[in-house]
């Protein structure tokens, strides 16, 4: 079945450095992929997606791109700040509103 | 709009009682689902619903029940409660690929 690899955390940054974090996927056909974050004490909330091949998705100064020839969606922000302190998740889904399926979960944690 | 709203925020049971967690969402949303968040694990789906009147499980439906009378609400129910069921509890409900979560229910069963 389809599935969704994210790098172990937790990772700790310092304000202002560059942030990495890997996801990769297997799945069949063409999903669309997702990043959602979880702040502390909270529910799960979109923070960008990609439906196809090439596409990037983009907010808060977050970036991914969806990389079909390496099955990746890599979340990228150039410089992360306190407040992005976080559990951030790779997620995908097949088609309309099916299932997600989630990766693990990559907790960051940024320190002034 | 309240958006998808959970209660209660925070349960303790003894092994073997039963209860609901309520899911409720007020975006007229077709599909809707619940997962379990446990540490290290992510996120599992427990069940799902395309519309009212149908259900269907997850990748972890043992020891739950839901159904779907109208569109509006998505009960769990624990029949009887065991220990390996403590977890923070997600009920989300989705437009256009996009999953709105609610703010969790964490239960404790002792």
């Amino acid at each position: 079945g389809d599935s969704v690899t994210q790098m172990e955390g937790p990772v700790t940054l310092s304000e202002e450095a560059f942030l990495t974090i890997n996801c990769t996927y297997t799945a069949t056909g063409y999903p669309s992929l997702f990043w959602y974050v979880q702040y502390p004490g909270e529910g799960l909330q979109l923070l960008l997606k990609a439906t196809k091949a090439d596409d990037k998705g983009s907010n808060k100064g977050f970036e991914a791109t969806y990389r079909k020839e390496t099955t990746s969606f890599h979340l990228e922000k150039g410089s992360v700040q306190v407040s992005d302190s976080a559990v951030y998740f790779c997620a995908l889904t097949q088609w309309g509103n099916t299932p997600l399926v989630f990766g693990k979960g990559t907790r960051l944690s940024v320190i002034a | 709009n309240a958006g998808v709203t959970q209660t209660p925020k925070f349960q303790v049971l003894k092994t073997g009682q039963s209860m609901t967690l309520q899911c409720a969402q007020d975006m007229n949303h077709e599909y809707m689902s619940w997962y379990r968040q446990d540490p290290g694990m992510g996120l599992r789906l427990i069940h799902y619903s395309v519309g009212a009147g149908i259900t269907d499980q997850g990748e972890v439906p043992n020891g739950y029940n839901v159904s779907r009378s109208t569109t509006e609400d998505f009960p769990l129910r624990l029949l009887s409660a065991a220990p390996s069921q403590t977890s923070v509890y997600f009920c989300a409900s989705s437009y256009q690929e996009t999953q709105y979560f609610g703010p969790g229910t964490r239960l404790l069963v002792l």
